[in-house]
């Protein structure tokens, strides 16, 4: 199994570019999530998903949009970059959140 | 809203001594709690969880947690740490959202293990 996979690994944007940040998993799970870490911070909610067609905002959802058209993909947009969107994000999920989520490997974006 | 927080941000241990993590939680129902890992560069890996039952959970790499409800906690320990623990440790608790069917993770801000030889 793939598990959960993100892409790019690496990103470098300037201020006012739009991009996707692509997740998908293997596994038939439901829940999806995207995080934002940040030194200091921990991981933040950014968005979320119980199921296709059904996203909820999290903790720091400005400046970001998602979608679920399919159970295996929930891509993360950034519609005009800022500076202050530089972060790793994590995408993570789950069939059943009592059992935990599964994170993928992440993404390092960078915003100049 | 729910939160966590874990008090310290470094600690540092020798290899071969026990180790105790903490974190504290404020919830007004009974959350759902976990430990995750993550290895630099690296995802986070779920160590291990509560959500009820025992209050003493097993998990992997020989962790060890306890949910003491009158204190709010969720410490995890380990009695003899090796220097591929060596990671940073977040405690996360998970909340049902509107609707009673969704679902929330909560993380606190993390606490960097150092492991010296």
């Amino acid at each position: 199994n793939a598990g959960v996979t993100q892409t790019p690994k690496f990103q470098v944007l300037k201020t006012g570019q739009s991009m996707t940040l692509q997740c998908a998993q293997d596994m038939n799970h439901e829940y999806m999530s995207w995080y934002r870490q940040d030194p200091g911070m921990g991981l933040r909610l950014i968005h979320y998903s119980v199921g296709a067609g059904i996203t909820d905002q999290g903790e720091v959802p400005n400046g970001y949009n998602v979608s679920r058209s399919t159970t295996e993909d929930f891509p993360l947009r950034l519609l005009s970059a800022a500076p202050s969107q530089t972060s790793v994000y994590f995408c993570a999920s789950s069939q059943t959140p009592l059992y935990g989520y599964t994170f993928g490997s992440g993404t390092r974006l960078t915003v100049v | 809203a729910q939160s966590v927080t874990q008090p310290d941000i470094h600690i540092t241990v020798s290899e071969g001594a026990s180790l105790e993590l903490r974190c504290n939680y404020s919830y007004g129902a009974t959350p759902y709690l976990f430990w995750y890992v993550q290895s630099p560069g690296q995802g986070l890996q779920l160590l291990l969880k509560y959500f009820s039952g025992d209050t003493l959970v097993q998990g992997i790499k020989g962790f060890e947690a306890e949910f003491k409800r009158s204190q709010s906690s969720f410490n995890l320990r380990k009695p003899s740490v090796h220097w591929s623990d060596a990671a940073e440790y977040f405690c996360a608790v998970g909340v049902r959202g509107s609707g009673g069917s969704n679902y929330k993770l909560t993380f606190g801000k993390g606490t960097l293990l150092t492991v010296n030889p």
